[in-house]
């Protein structure tokens, strides 16, 4: 998966608890997506980040869910009080920049709420 | 929402047949991406297409952008096991967000 990074591969949390997913894009990117996808479905669209700034967060629920792509370190998608249907694999991707139409995937996080 | 459909869902065939995976939208898209994913995996890249009547080769693998940049075609000649797995097409207009398909899931019987 071309050195993108996620970790944990895979978090368990009960719920209420928060979820924090972690994501060190490709060497020499500064772009980073994240999406989600259920069992049975296509990759959605979540949020879209350059460090120190959000693009375009337009598939990120209006609530619970936060996403920051700091100077230093790793980008986070922070997910509070979870619930069961927040159950699902997290991908996060990065490019070299926009326009560039080419994202490479890292392995995921799968997140389960018990 | 710019919605691309893959068709068909689920296809199971023969090594050494050959096959051809769909991608439909009724948007135009800049660039339209292929990804194969394998369980608990991440897509993996397999090209980029960007210009309509495209036409691109990857070893046995020929994908052709549809001359209005709505629709794509994967086929593959003289599938093997290692071709198993998720084909996932993605559109983009301008690089800040990405519409994937739904998947084609492959299997190659031996």
């Amino acid at each position: 998966n071309a050195g993108v990074m996620q970790n944990p591969r895979h978090l368990v949390r009960r719920r209420g608890q928060e979820a924090r997913l972690r994501c060190s894009p490709m060497k020499g990117h500064s772009h980073v997506y994240w999406y989600r996808q259920l069992p049975e479905e296509g990759l959605k669209f979540m949020v879209y980040l350059q460090k120190e700034n959000i693009i375009d967060e337009s598939g990120m629920p209006k609530e619970r869910f936060s996403a920051e792509f700091p100077k230093e370190g790793p980008s986070i998608l922070r997910i509070q009080q979870v619930v069961r249907g927040d159950s699902a694999a997290y991908f996060c991707a990065s490019s070299q920049g926009a326009q560039t139409y080419e994202q490479y995937f890292g392995p995921g996080t799968r997140l389960t709420v018990t | 929402t710019q919605l691309l459909e893959q068709s068909p869902q689920f296809l199971s065939i023969q090594e050494g047949e050959n096959l051809t995976v769909y991608c439909n939208s009724s948007s135009v898209f800049s660039s339209l991406q292929w990804y194969r994913q394998e369980p608990g995996e991440g897509p993996v890249l397999l090209v980029t297409v960007v210009t309509g009547g495209e036409v691109k080769k990857l070893k046995r693998l020929t994908f052709q952008f549809g001359d209005a940049r709505k629709d794509s075609s994967l086929h593959i000649t003289a599938a093997q096991p290692g071709d198993t797995g998720l084909y996932l097409c993605a559109g983009t207009n301008t690089g800040n967000q990405f519409y994937f398909g739904t998947g084609t899931s492959l299997t190659v019987i031996p």
